[in-house]
């Protein structure tokens, strides 16, 4: 069974930094591309950013870049998006997910239960 | 900045039909965006639906179908039932797996 678990996330006050970790279990962590998706509350779904098998290809949505980095060790199987700078709008659940097939033909499958981002002073 | 633009609300009686679209203002949305809906339900964490356009994930129900049509993406509901009320997302990748989600409409069965 594929699961997600997502970790690290709280409070955190404005300009301030946070690891988030995201546990894979149930399949074979290396061979796939991840993805971290974010939602603010009560507003939509917001991709974020993705990462390559190995680390080499990482992508970001503009809003992220220069603040926010997206990291892996497929030894522990572990996802990870680090949050530097954090502004008040950067406050939402953020969800690991696992994308087959990569970059030729992406999707998006399974989802981890989300963690809360509180950006406040 | 790419816009993925979904319809913000729709209104279904069950056992009716019900369709949701997904445009980009790129243009036309074709099979290459291969476009993926997702549900969510309010604390929960989305679920996937279909990808590719048009293919269901082994435990999406047949009453949900995929397509293009007029440019868009489009989600179909037939039969619908009372548990799907929700939230329906649509997300297009734009190369290198980089994808961008719709708003997001609100499916309200009544």
């Amino acid at each position: 069974e594929v699961q997600l678990v997502e970790s690290g996330g709280g409070l955190v006050q404005p300009g301030g930094s946070l690891r988030l970790s995201c546990a894979a279990s149930g399949f074979i962590f290396s061979n796939y591309w991840m993805t971290w998706v974010r939602q603010a509350p009560g507003k939509g779904l917001e991709w974020v950013a993705n990462i390559k098998q190995d680390g080499s290809e990482r992508y970001y949505v503009d809003s992220v870049k220069g603040r926010f980095t997206i990291s892996r060790d497929n030894a522990k199987n572990s996802l990870f998006l680090e949050l530097n700078s954090l502004r008040a709008e950067d406050m939402a659940v953020y969800y690991c997910a696992r994308v087959p097939d990569a970059p030729d033909a992406p999707r998006t499958d399974f989802w981890g239960q989300g963690i809360l981002v509180t950006v406040s002073s | 900045q790419t816009v993925v633009t979904q319809e913000p609300s729709l209104t279904v009686s069950p056992g009716g039909t019900v369709t949701l679209t997904c445009a980009s203002s790129t243009g036309a949305v074709t099979s290459g965006y291969y476009a993926n809906w997702f549900q969510q339900k309010p604390g929960q964490a989305p679920r996937a639906l279909i990808y590719y356009t048009n293919y269901r994930h082994s435990w999406t129900p047949a009453r949900f179908s995929g397509s293009l049509l007029g440019g868009k993406a489009v989600l179909t509901l037939s039969g619908v039932q009372p548990e799907d009320e929700a939230e329906y997302y649509c997300l297009l990748y734009y190369g290198g797996a980089q994808g961008v989600f719709g708003g997001g409409t609100k499916l309200t069965v009544l």
